[in-house]
């Protein structure tokens, strides 16, 4: 199976500041790659398919890139309901895999 | 309104069985590839399952291999998850989502499974 990785863990942000996730395959994957967010006690939410095309609903200041094995979600000025967990999501073959997840909270 | 709800989550022996249901409304449910994701309590997400529009292929990740069954009924608009020999490492929140070519777009509240004596 491929084994998905991200940093950091956590991180602490303060609301306008740009943030930046990392994932890492560990195999190529093409640009099969979803990033989403969770909030606690709710369902997680599709914010980038493909590795960079923005979900339908989801604010312009989430961006994603990448291809092959390493890929990047950016917020480009955070803002006070974006304090969450992101994952990443492989989904170029079976078992697709996530991420473990980078806590996004409040400095 | 695209809406995904599970039900028949609980509390079960370890080595028994239960049987998921997620109900769906709002779209053509039997164009759409489904799948299931679980979550331990303060865990990560994890990938379990997928099948296809017409229910003649399905996947599943190796923890589940041989003991949960995906299946579907395009009539009732209604994916499930049969579990047989639950352990107590399959405690989690079940959910299931519609796939997005890929990815899944509209994910269900969870249902939450609980494996213990």
């Amino acid at each position: 199976a491929i084994q998905m990785t991200q940093s950091p863990s956590s991180l602490s942000a303060s609301v306008g500041d740009r943030v930046t996730i990392t994932c890492r395959a560990s195999q190529g994957i093409r640009n099969d790659l979803g990033w989403y967010q969770q909030k606690p006690g709710k369902a997680p939410k599709l914010l980038i398919y493909a590795a960079s095309s923005l979900q339908s609903g989801v604010p312009s200041r989430f961006s994603g890139s990448g291809s092959g094995t390493d890929f990047t979600l950016t917020i480009s000025s955070l803002q006070p309901e974006d304090f969450a967990t992101y994952y990443c999501l492989q989904d170029y073959n079976y078992p697709f895999t996530f991420g473990p997840g980078t806590k996004v909270d409040i400095k | 309104e695209v809406q995904l709800v599970e039900s028949g989550g609980g509390l079960v022996q370890p080595g028994g069985s239960l049987r998921l249901s997620c109900a769906a409304s709002g779209f053509t449910f039997s164009s759409y590839w489904m799948h299931w994701v679980r979550q331990a309590p303060g865990k990560g997400l994890v990938w379990v399952s997928r099948i296809n529009s017409d229910g003649s292929s399905t996947s599943y990740a190796d923890s589940v291999k041989g003991r949960f069954t995906i299946s579907r009924d395009n009539a009732k608009n209604t994916l499930y998850l049969q579990m047989n020999s639950l352990r107590a490492e399959d405690t989690a929140v079940y959910y299931c989502a519609r796939d997005l070519s890929g990815p899944t777009d509209v994910w269900g509240q969870g249902t939450t499974v609980t494996v213990s004596s």
